[in-house]
Parts: C-alpha cells; structure tokens; sequence
C-alpha cells in the first residue's frame, strides 16, 4: 500500500480565499483523523471519522473549517474563508480500531 | 479530556550520550503509543504499549509504561545524529480519540 497520500504537499493562498486539502487513507482502515500543527500549540486534532462517520469534531477552531468523507477512499479539509493564523502543516492519519495510526506528508498551508 | 504533557521540551546531547524522555496523562492510559517526526515530514509509529508494566524496544530506543499506566518512558541509548527529530507519545480514549502530547525536540551533536 502507498501509505496515506495527501495533497498538495504545500498551499500558498491569499486571505480570503477557499482552501481545500485532501487525503486519500490507507485501504481498510476505519479511522481518519485530521491533525493541525504549529509551533505553538503542537498537533492538534481537529476532526476524525469511523466509517465515513465523523465522530468528534470539537477540536475544529471555527466555523470557517469543515471536513466531508464522502466514501472510505477520501477526505477533504476545507477552509472558507482563510486567514493567516490558519497558517499550518495538516495532515491526515488513518487506522484500523485499536491499531497504531499512519500519518500522510501532511500539506504545508501559507495564508498571506 | 484527557490530556499528554511531555518533558522535557526540548533536549541537546552529545552523541553516545543517554537520554529519556517522560509523557504523563492526566487520565489512566489505555494504549500509549511513541512516534517520532523529522522535520518537515510526518510522523512514523515507533512502538505501542498497552499492559502496565510493559517495556519495549525498538533498536537502542526503549519504551515502559508504568504500572500505574499514567505515564511512560521512551529511552535512547548511545544516542546518533539519526535520532534527532520530534518524538511525541500519542494515546487513545473514549471513543478512540487519537490525541497528542505536546512533543519533545532532540538535537544530537555530532
């Protein structure tokens, strides 16, 4: 298996506009989790889906986040609009229940 | 919520030198999990630990969760410039809420 793929690896975008980073998990896998992380506050988990289902998505910072699993094979984490403390490295993480998580490249977002 | 504070953070050793690095939950740990990221990239899953007590290794690197199972060690012996990076202990709770501590940044002097 590839591993968890995400894309693009880097995000330049202005304030204000739409972002969108996607994630395709490893096959078979039940879990996806969506992580941020900053210097700051480290990695933070924003959102996770068991079965396509999302879960928890308390760590979502505002309502300018949203993330969709249409089908097991692929997520997406959108921002609408951006601003520059959106400013991060996300990535995506997929497991079987109980099981160790494997973690994409994560995407590098710039807002300026 | 249940919470992973790591220490120290941040360390610096001279290579071969040992070193150890602490993760403590604020709630009983039902499954800790060490990971450890270079720079710029994703993390990669060292070592799980489940059962209290339990100790594992992985090369010269050595993971415990205590009896109590609040809080683990992750032990590097003989450190080398390969070991440097971001190790972080992960954990899972409730329903199976992946969540992170706060990272531990080792730099290894050659």
């Amino acid at each position: 298996d590839a591993g968890v793929i995400q894309s693009p690896r880097h995000e330049v975008t202005e304030m204000g506009q739409e972002v969108t980073l996607r994630c395709k998990p490893i096959s078979g896998h039940d879990y996806l989790f969506w992580y941020r992380q900053t210097m700051m506050r480290g990695l933070e988990l924003l959102i996770y889906f068991n079965n396509n289902v999302p879960i928890d998505d308390s760590g979502m910072p505002e309502d300018r986040f949203s993330a969709k699993m249409p089908n097991a094979s692929f997520s997406t984490l959108k921002i609408q609009p951006s601003e520059p403390r959106d400013s991060a490295v996300y990535f995506c993480a997929s497991s079987r229940t109980r099981e160790e998580a494997f973690f994409g490249q994560g995407t590098r977002l710039t807002v300026v | 919520s249940q919470e992973l504070e790591q220490s120290p953070q941040s360390l610096i050793v001279q290579e071969g030198k040992n070193l150890t690095i602490n993760c403590t939950s604020s709630k009983t740990l039902y499954g800790l999990y060490w990971y450890k990221q270079k720079y710029g990239e994703g993390l990669i899953f060292l070592m799980m630990l489940q059962k209290g007590g339990e100790e594992k290794s992985h090369e010269k690197i050595t993971a415990k969760l205590d009896e109590k199972k609040q809080q683990s060690s992750l032990h590097i012996t003989a450190s080398q410039p390969s070991h440097a990076g971001i190790y972080l202990c992960g954990c899972t709770s409730g329903t199976y809420k992946y969540i992170f501590g706060t990272g531990t940044r080792l730099k290894v002097l050659a």
